[in-house]
Formats: C-alpha cells, structure tokens, sequence
C-alpha cells in the first residue's frame, strides 16, 4: 500500500548509457514532481507535471526527460548519462487547489554513473 | 520568490534533552511551511506543517514547531530527544497559490542524539 513507489531504488551504470525511473502514486493526486538530492544533500526541483501536463521545468539539461502517461505515473528518462548526474532522485506528489497540501515522496532511486 | 535557510549544518543533544533545530525563511506573502525528515537511504517522511491559526504546530514522534511571523521562523522542537530521533530534517516553503509550485528546501540539518 506504499503511497509513492518509484523503481529502481538502486542503479548503478555507465556513462553515455540511457536508463529510466519509474514512478507511481496511489494517492489520487492530481501533480507529481522529481526533486534531486545531490551528494550535499540539497534537494532542487527538477520538474512538476499536473495532470499530464508540464507546468515545473527547471534548468535542468534536454537530457533529461519527463513523461506523464497518466495522472498517477511521471517516469523520467536521461540520455547519456554523465558523472555528475549520479545523485539521488526523488519522486512526489500533492494536489493542487491549495498551497498547504502535504507533497509525499517516494523512498528515493540511487544513481550512481561511474 | 521563496528561500528557506537551515543555519545550522548539524545539532547535537544529548538523549532525554529538548532539541532545537533552527528554520527562516523569506517570501513574498503568506507561507506554509513544512518540516520532512529523511532517515539514512530512505526517503523524505513528512513531519508537520504550518498553514494559518496556531502558531504552535504538533506533528509526528512528538515534534513541534514554532512559527514566528515577525522573526519569519519556523523551528522544529521537541521536549526530550531520542536516540531514534538522529536523521537529516529539512525545513521548506511554499507560497499561497492555487499549489502549484513545489516546495523550497533548505539545506537540511543533521540530528545527532547522543545515549
């Protein structure tokens, strides 16, 4: 019954290669997000899609790609992959229609790029 | 805009002593304000919130926190601290809005509880 699930926790792999996180909520919320943790712990927001619909797109480099099937899914896609991408992402999720809705998040995917 | 500052890197209490872990922030209007808290390789884990009304705000584990309109802080607090407590606690902001924006972090604090 986990509320934000996202997949795979763990990911270890090359650079240059392209690799997807999956992430799904059951909660009924209408937006999701992906925030990043790097390696000091600061935590930015990458990108925030409200019923399929990109409305959060920081500058965050084109090789990194959000895809909303549905409300309850957003899956981000990275092409070649670089060394300084290697950071934990996080995946969330609120309703909207007021600002002091609780965001919920997933337990975190590990990418490391060596 | 909205910016949140954590002053402290790291606070260390010992177990069964009141902690105190320090939040500001900066926004133009009203803020809601949160406190998450991230276990060692886990997620972040929702505390409590601030919206309107009482400025004391009870929330998970027996945390508290503070908001300060004039002093715009928001600091957790809770009476005697555990060892269990030890984690990485992240204050943030989020303007009013129809809530769509995300939340503004700050740079996290690290708990250490002493036995």
């Amino acid at each position: 019954d986990t509320a934000v699930s996202q997949t795979p926790k763990y990911l270890v792999t090359q650079m240059g290669n392209d690799k997807s996180i999956k992430c799904e909520q059951n909660l009924g919320h209408d937006t999701m997000y992906w925030y990043k943790q790097d390696s000091k712990k600061f935590l930015k927001i990458m990108f925030s899609y409200n019923n399929k619909e990109l409305i959060i797109n920081e500058t965050v480099p084109n090789r990194f790609s959000p895809k909303s099937p549905d409300k309850a899914h957003l899956n981000l896609h990275i092409n070649s992959l670089e060394l300084g991408d290697s950071a934990v992402y996080f995946c969330a999720s609120s309703q909207t229609g007021f600002s002091g809705n609780t965001i919920y998040f997933g337990e975190g995917s590990w990418l490391t790029v060596v | 805009a909205q910016s949140v500052a954590q002053p402290e890197d790291q606070v260390n209490v010992a177990e069964g002593n009141p902690l105190t872990v320090k939040c500001t922030y900066s926004v133009s209007g009203n803020p809601y304000l949160f406190w998450y808290v991230q276990y060692p390789n886990r997620g972040l884990q929702f505390l409590l919130k601030y919206i309107t009304g009482d400025n004391l705000v009870k929330g998970s584990y027996g945390f508290e926190a503070e908001f300060n309109k004039s002093q715009t802080s928001f600091h957790l607090k809770k009476p005697s601290a555990l060892v269990s407590d030890s984690a990485l606690y992240f204050c943030a902001v989020r303007v009013y809005d129809t809530g769509r924006r995300a939340l503004t972090f700050g740079s996290g604090t690290r708990l250490q509880v002493q036995p």
